[in-house]
């Protein structure tokens, strides 16, 4: 069966720029797999950032952005702030066999 | 705005049912899809299944044979049963609105409510 992968950690100096990638253990994420991203501080429910691969939800800074990079999707924050150290999980459309797939989340520490 | 709060037991036996509730206020249930997402402690997000207004449902392929996801539109609720439950179903349980198509997010979320088994 086919995972969704993401990095399990990334670090980031405040101000700066971080990419965040959700991969496939077999293939390549397209478009079709419409990515999403969640952002998941700890106690809170998940906050959803991105649908349909580049699609801000309502009240997102415009510093969070997404994409296709390569083979992967892609979380891009620019001008990271103290409070954007979270947990970030992807989600994929695996089809209507499988459903919604969350990768494994990355731990994005700002110091 | 749309508000979704989870309730049901904390605590469930090995081998029996999960039963929780997810009551959606703040909007109209009728016309959306509503999901059930869980979450082991320190581990990632797992989606369950998802249920439309209707009744019609879907279900993540892992789960199916031992879920079960209703609604009822008079009370603005909807629910989820996981049978046989073990060790392994021990999560924190959100339910969260969407995705009403395959590209749409979960627009909105509950807090979650923790579920352990043990006896």
């Amino acid at each position: 069966q086919t995972v969704v992968t993401q990095e399990p950690s990334f670090s980031v100096s405040p101000g700066g720029t971080v990419t965040l990638t959700c991969g496939l253990s077999s293939g390549s994420v397209s478009t079709s797999y419409y990515p999403s991203w969640y952002q998941q501080t700890p106690g809170q429910a998940p906050r959803t950032l991105i649908h349909s691969t580049n699609s801000r939800s309502s009240g997102v800074p415009d510093r969070f952005s997404g994409s296709i990079l390569g083979n992967k999707g892609a979380l891009t924050i620019t001008g990271a702030q103290a409070d954007d150290e979270s947990d970030y999980y992807c989600m994929l459309y695996m089809g209507s066999g499988f459903g919604w797939v969350f990768g494994g989340g990355t731990k994005l520490t700002v110091l | 705005q749309v508000q979704l709060q989870e309730s049901g037991p904390g605590l469930v036996k090995p081998s029996e049912t999960l039963s929780l509730t997810c009551t959606v206020s703040g909007g109209s249930i009728s016309g959306y899809y509503w999901s059930w997402i869980r979450q082991p402690a320190g581990k990632g997000l797992e989606w369950i299944g998802r249920i439309y207004s209707s009744g019609f449902t879907y279900y993540n392929p892992s789960l199916k044979s031992r879920v079960t996801m209703s609604v009822d539109t008079s009370q603005s609720q909807f629910s989820l049963k996981v049978t046989s439950v073990t060790a392994a179903d021990t999560a924190m349980y959100y339910c969260a609105r969407g995705p009403f198509s395959t590209w749409d997010p979960f627009d909105y979320w509950g807090q979650g409510t923790l579920v352990s088994v043990s006896s």
